[in-house]
């Protein structure tokens, strides 16, 4: 079946100008997870979606970033104002809990660069 | 959240057996713990999960002692393509997961 997808694969946007990023989980999945990742670096936990629980946004760097799901589906992680350091690969991933197993399931990416 | 600690890299050669091990001293009750791979350019993917003692599948197994304060991956007669990074997680499921450095792996002909 399909998997996570991630749209667009690559973006470059000047400082200061807003940037969306959307994640399509596999139907089905009620957990969705978003991380960033520097190069040659971990992973670093942005957000997580739950059903329609409140979403833990621990994770957020600053008040610029902000994610919505709608739907209990597809996912939007917003960012304003970018910066040059907000240059990263955003990774979103969904899960769907079985039992004693939460296997998540991640998807291309997105490459931002901010110039 | 249970923190994790594994070597930073590993070198390899071909045909070799590879053990990384993942200390998670403070692993609660009902955590699990969790490895991915992840090759460059692409997201993590599932390798193995378990809960204690040993696990097995197609790709690895995964040891863990009695006080469930580590783990060992085990990585049978690895190959180029296994260079990757590795990931150890702890956690129970439905809540957010923290990836720490991970393991370099880096396998030789």
């Amino acid at each position: 079946g399909a998997g996570v997808s991630q749209s667009p694969s690559n973006k470059v946007t000047e400082k200061g100008k807003d940037v969306e990023l959307r994640c399509d989980p596999i139907s089905g999945h009620t957990a969705l997870y978003w991380y960033r990742q520097s190069l040659g670096q971990g992973l670093e936990f942005l957000i997580y979606f739950q059903g329609n629980s409140a979403p833990d946004k621990s994770g957020l760097p600053s008040d610029r970033f902000s994610a919505e799901r709608t739907g209990g589906s597809v996912s939007t992680l917003t960012i304003q104002r970018t910066q040059q350091e907000d240059s990263a690969v955003y990774l979103c991933a969904s899960s769907r809990y079985r039992g004693d197993t939460y296997e998540q399931y991640f998807g291309p990416g997105t490459r931002l660069t901010v110039t | 959240l249970a923190k994790t600690t594994q070597p930073i890299s590993m070198d390899s050669y071909e045909g070799q057996e590879v053990n990384i091990t993942c200390s998670h001293n403070n692993i609660a009750t009902n955590d699990y713990i969790t490895w991915y791979q992840q090759f460059p350019s692409q997201g993590p993917r599932f390798i193995i999960q378990g809960y204690k003692t040993k696990v097995t599948n197609e790709v690895a197994s995964l040891f863990i002692p009695a006080d469930r304060k580590s783990s060992t991956l085990s990585l049978p007669r690895v190959s180029l393509s296994d260079t990757a990074v590795y990931y150890c997680l702890v956690g129970t499921g439905g809540f957010k997961t923290i990836f720490g450095a991970g393991t370099r792996l880096f396998v030789k002909a």
